[in-house]
């Protein structure tokens, strides 16, 4: 596709259960990125995979949370147990290299926990 | 570590007025400096990067920004509001060493009045 595609763009579940979220990066990217975008808290970021080096989690909140990429290119994000907190919308950005370049944002799966 | 400071969580200006929001960064080493805007619903948007090859940026829509390291600050500037900018904006540095994630700021939120 043209851009970074996320699936799906709402979700709603019930606190306790497991969601995954879906980032389809732009063809070629071999970086790819989520962040997490909840009031009082901004933008954070959560994890980081680059080609095939070991990914960089250090932004993930929990052991709730985790991801993986699959083939270098669609990206799953798994939050297990979902709590209230973690409601936000999770942005996912990819990009072509490493330091310094664009990276373009999905426009996000806002994620509500009842 | 590397932080940015966003003054002003709200701007109002008048259409056709300058526009000037305020990002102040804090870095131990040289940082690349970002400014991304987000329209309602959508995801980022690159205005603009600092990669220390020119302090003054020039960015899409009319934005500009100049990287003073005496004052650690790297403010979006526009000449005359429009309309069309209402939306928020987000300094963001790179992680030195870390490939291109990246830590933002808290957002400002620009309305733009008749």
């Amino acid at each position: 596709g043209a851009g970074v595609s996320q699936s799906p763009s709402n979700k709603v579940t019930e606190k306790g259960k497991d969601v995954e979220l879906r980032c389809d990066p732009i063809s070629g990217h071999t970086a790819l990125y989520w962040y997490r975008q909840s009031l009082g808290q901004g933008l954070e970021f959560l994890i980081y995979f680059q080609g095939n080096s070991a990914p960089d989690k250090s932004g993930l909140p929990s052991d709730r949370f985790s991801a993986e990429r699959t083939g270098g290119s669609v990206s799953t994000l798994t939050i297990q147990r979902t709590q209230q907190e973690d409601s936000a919308v999770y942005l996912c950005a990819s990009s072509f290299g490493t330091q310094n370049t664009e990276a373009f944002f999905g426009q996000g799966t806002r994620l509500t926990v009842v | 570590a590397q932080s940015v400071t966003q003054l002003g969580s709200h701007v109002s200006v008048s259409e056709g007025a300058l526009v000037l929001l305020r990002c102040n960064y804090s870095s131990s080493v040289p940082p690349y400096l970002f400014w991304y805007v987000q329209y309602p619903n959508q995801g980022l948007q690159l205005l603009l990067k600092y990669t220390s090859a020119a302090t003054l940026v020039k960015g899409i829509n009319g934005f500009e920004a100049e990287f003073k390291k005496s004052e650690t600050s790297f403010h979006l500037t526009k000449p005359s509001a429009h309309m069309s900018d209402a939306a928020e904006y987000f300094c963001a540095v790179s992680h030195t060493g870390g490939g291109n994630k990246l830590t933002f700021g808290t957002g400002t939120q620009l309305k733009v009045e008749l």
